[in-house]
């Protein structure tokens, strides 16, 4: 039973590009989430999806994005990236109605921006 | 705003010691507690959680319970092992959001030495 899956593991861009970051989630669950965790810091969260919309937002500027697909896997876009956006992201996911405060984490994506 | 305030590590023990991480919280209504655990490159993963006032949430060894008077959420722990060594975060779950937003602690790193 695979996980949660993140890719890439790792991934530098510089100032002004855009990223994705992708997510599969455990296998049977159907919502994901997105925390961004600065070196040293708690993970913050940034939004979570659920039936292919965005449920719940943090505070992250619209610059963050994401989506989900029918199959439940996910996107995280970063336009216009910031210096400051350097962190590791992590996705977990959960199944609604089965213990649903339960999250399951992938091992993050670390992204260095120049 | 919610918020999860945790000591400050690194928290530095010789295996079957005893191990306290202090966790406090800032929130409104009745949220979820709960202690997520970080082995070295690896996700988080969730050790124990407490849903109400009073309630003791346990797994592995660890304890944590629920006091809302004091608004705090210790972890503890009679004998640790070199295996524990982690980083341990502390989260909550507010009331009034839905089951994937968390808000985290700074984290405590715990070394165990043999």
């Amino acid at each position: 039973d695979a996980g949660v899956t993140q890719s890439p593991t790792h991934l530098i861009k510089t100032r002004g590009q855009q990223v994705t970051l992708r997510c599969s989630p455990k296998s049977g669950h159907d919502t994901v989430s997105w925390y961004q965790q600065a070196l040293g810091q708690g993970p913050q969260f940034i939004f979570q999806y659920y039936e292919e919309e965005e449920r719940q937002r943090g505070n992250f500027p619209d610059r963050f994005s994401g989506h989900q697909f029918p199959n439940y896997s996910s996107e995280l876009n970063v336009n216009a990236l910031l210096l400051g956006d350097s962190a590791l992201y992590l996705c977990a996911s959960s199944l609604v109605g089965v213990d649903n405060e339960k999250l399951f984490f992938g091992s993050g994506t670390q992204l260095s921006v120049l | 705003g919610n918020s999860v305030t945790q000591m400050e590590g690194p928290v530095t023990l010789s295996e079957e010691a005893f191990l306290t991480i202090n966790c406090t919280y800032t929130a409104t209504g009745y949220p979820s507690l709960f202690w997520y655990v970080q082995y070295p490159g690896e996700g988080l993963q969730l050790l124990l959680k407490a849903t109400k006032a009073d309630d003791k949430g346990s797994n592995k060894g660890f304890e944590a319970t629920y006091r809302k008077e004091t608004t705090s959420f210790h972890l503890e722990k009679g004998s640790v092992q070199v295996s524990d060594s982690a980083v341990y975060f502390c989260a909550l779950s507010g009331w009034t959001d839905s089951w994937g937003k968390l808000q985290f602690g700074a984290g405590t790193q715990v070394v165990v030495t043999p």
